[in-house]
């Protein structure tokens, strides 16, 4: 959907590095998220903001780091990047009202940490 | 916490056939539940919600599931299975806060 996009889309990087993946909408929603998926494991989410102000940790926060930069920003940061921080990374959006509770995602970024 | 399972990692069927995904889910009340679908290389699209009237919901591509509170089921179905349905499939349920995904069915099409 080209509503949410995320820079890069492939990324290759090694170990003790840090790096930043981005994500932008043009949807004007408020709420936005990001996961990781594993195969296997299917999505888990790492963390998740209901507004500019607002940042809450998902399930599996340890090693990331995220920042709101306006309604339409969301990055997620790995400070010192490990190999089992290898994985496919979506974020997602979701709007307010009944409609809040379907999330709409980006084509994901494929990592690579070596 | 609500959980979402999906017993098949990987189904094979053949063009033309029906299809079924399972999807078993637990929530203490009563759930959102989803379908999504992604195929290689690309995001998650939604196929099919659930949040509440008719138990039996249509989705996009000819998809329909249906909501089954008495087993906690949510399962996926399609009469006749094409090609490019070939994919991923996810089941997911909405708790208090967050979405909570299944583990992931991936879908094989035999010609």
């Amino acid at each position: 959907d080209a509503d949410v996009t995320q820079t890069p889309r492939n990324r290759i990087t090694k170990t003790g590095k840090r790096i930043m993946l981005e994500c932008s909408q043009t949807k004007g929603h408020d709420r936005m998220y990001w996961y990781r998926q594993d195969p296997g494991l299917g999505l888990r989410l790492i963390y998740y903001s209901f507004d500019v102000k607002d940042i809450n940790k998902g399930e599996i926060s340890d090693g990331y780091s995220v920042s709101r930069q306006a309604q339409a920003k969301f990055s997620l940061s790995l400070e010192s990047a490990i190999p089992n921080q290898t994985a496919l990374y979506f974020c997602a959006t979701s709007d307010l009202g009944q409609e809040r509770e379907i999330q709409y995602f980006g084509p994901g970024t494929r990592l690579l940490v070596l | 916490a609500q959980s979402v399972t999906q017993p098949d990692i990987h189904i094979t069927v053949s063009e033309g056939a029906s299809l079924e995904l399972r999807c078993n889910y637990s929530y203490g009340a009563t759930p959102y539940l989803f379908w999504y679908v992604q195929s290689p290389g690309q995001g998650l699209q939604l196929l099919l919600k659930y949040f509440s009237g008719d138990t039996l919901v249509q989705g996009i591509k000819g998809f329909e599931a249906e909501f089954k509170r008495s087993q906690s089921s949510f399962n996926l179905r399609k009469p006749s299975v094409h090609w490019s349905d070939a994919a991923e499939y996810f089941c997911a349920v909405k708790g208090a806060q967050k979405l909570v995904f299944g583990q992931g069915t991936r879908l094989t099409i035999n010609p």
